[in-house]
């Protein structure tokens, strides 16, 4: 059975400090790992991971796949309180894009 | 730029109602997909369809039936609802066949509860 396990589970930190999510798998057909953001709402994509050990920048956010040793992690500089959300981590397991879901990360940045 | 749109945003149902969550997607996405979210449980796939004519279940597809009524649109429906189905719904589509664009993007939710 594919499973995608986040760490930690919740996360609570002050304004300019750095975090950093992790996610591991086990699946079969791996083919690529995701991240999304979820405030209120709806999930909101940030970065899409195929290949190890190239690194995916957006702004203070940053992420990297370890295919070998089966994890990535999402690396947060610079925190602010916008940043409090749910980080999901998802992978691909098909040709056609079926994801599996880890359990998500909640992050609460306080002033 | 509507991208995924669901259908309602609430509801309240009594045990063993039925009703239908709609979606529809502006994206001439192949796939389309429904998901639950309970807490501390990430996102769940009830049903999946990977392309027009084709549906499959995931993995909670128990209590739930699917329509994809058109390339457009996907529907969810509960025959008989009962309280462990209370949850927050969310669509979902993507390309489906080509693996660069294989990212899902996700409708706003919605969020039934069934006392």
């Amino acid at each position: 059975e594919d499973k995608v396990v986040q760490s930690p589970l919740s996360l609570v930190v002050h304004e300019g400090d750095t975090v950093t999510l992790n996610c591991s798998y086990e699946v079969t057909n791996f083919r690529s790992l995701l991240w999304y953001k979820q405030e209120k709402k709806a999930p909101t994509f940030l970065f899409m991971l195929t290949s190890s050990g190239i690194e995916k920048k957006s702004g203070r956010l940053s992420s990297i796949l370890d295919k070998k040793e089966l994890f990535s992690i999402l690396n947060i500089t610079a925190t602010q309180t916008g940043d409090s959300a749910v980080y999901l981590c998802a992978v691909i397991n098909t040709s056609y894009g079926k994801l599996t879901f880890g359990q998500g990360t909640i992050l609460t940045v306080h002033p | 730029n509507a991208g995924v749109t669901q259908t309602p945003k609430f509801q309240v149902l009594k045990t063993g109602q039925s009703m239908t969550l709609q979606c529809a997607q502006d994206m001439n996405h192949n796939s389309m997909y429904w998901y639950r979210q309970d807490p501390g449980m990430g996102l769940r796939l009830i049903y999946y369809s990977a392309s027009e004519g084709t549906t499959d279940k995931g993995e909670v597809p128990n209590g739930y039936n699917v329509s994809r009524l058109n390339k457009r649109e996907f529907s969810l429906r509960l025959e008989s609802a009962a309280p462990s189905q209370t949850s927050v719904y969310f669509c979902a589509s993507s390309h489906g066949s080509i693996l660069a664009k294989n990212i899902q993007y996700f409708g706003a939710g919605t969020r039934l509860s069934v006392l």
